[in-house]
């Protein structure tokens, strides 16, 4: 299993700031994921994080828009920037062990 | 990619009441994986299939995957209050990722 922390957990901001989510882990892990769910809908991923190198982005999803950081095995960081209000959700930190997703609880995002 | 279609939606059943969600494909599927999201939590696996035709019980849920490997169905019995939340169905891992249906939330009437 994995143990999963993110801060901050909600969090209201103005359009136009930035807000850096952070994500930590219990053991070392390869790949990071993170995940978007805005209200009432599923999960969509936005991009994978590895260690060393560039986030991998899935389509519609931007590195200028949500830059990523993956210092270490442990650790890792999603910056939702230049924020709107469409951009309103829920930010999840994942990892898989065994086949199985972990997430970690969630930073709600509400950006007015 | 693969995707997958969960039915329904929604779900609003009394307590003590079955209650069954479905997650189909137009595809063959490598194996399903379902997920149960409480109300203000994050998604928990609950179980994966991989074997046509496999059924598997946890307590009062039962999940089956179809013969041909296109369908699941997530099927609870005799609902609780703590049966509550949104169950999903999920593809994958694939190279670490999980491609998510829908989802269908249920609310549970004591």
């Amino acid at each position: 299993s994995a143990v999963i922390s993110q801060k901050p957990s909600r969090d209201i901001c103005q359009r136009g700031t930035s807000l850096t989510i952070q994500c930590q882990v219990d053991s070392q892990v390869t790949m990071m994921f993170w995940y978007r769910q805005q209200p009432g809908q599923s999960l969509t991923l936005i991009a994978t994080a590895n260690q060393g190198s560039e986030a991998t982005y899935e389509s519609g999803f931007v590195i200028d828009k949500f830059p990523i950081s993956r210092p270490n095995l442990t650790f890792s960081t999603l910056t939702v920037s230049n924020m709107s209000p469409e951009d309103s959700s829920i930010y999840l930190c994942s990892v898989e062990n065994n086949s199985e997703q972990y997430f970690g609880p969630g930073t709600r995002l509400t950006v007015t | 990619g693969q995707q997958v279609m969960q039915i329904p939606q929604y779900q609003h059943v009394q307590e003590g009441e079955d209650f069954t969600t479905y997650c189909n494909s137009s595809t063959t599927l490598s194996n399903i994986q379902w997920y149960k999201q409480r109300p203000g939590g994050h998604p928990v696996f609950l179980i994966q299939l991989v074997k046509s035709g496999e059924v598997k019980k946890q307590k009062r849920l039962t999940f089956q995957f179809g013969e041909a490997k296109k369908n699941s169905s997530l099927h609870i019995t005799a609902t609780q209050t703590t049966d509550v939340g949104t169950y999903f169905c999920a593809l994958g891992p694939n190279a670490g990722k999980s491609t998510f249906g829908d989802g269908t939330t249920l609310t549970v009437k004591p």
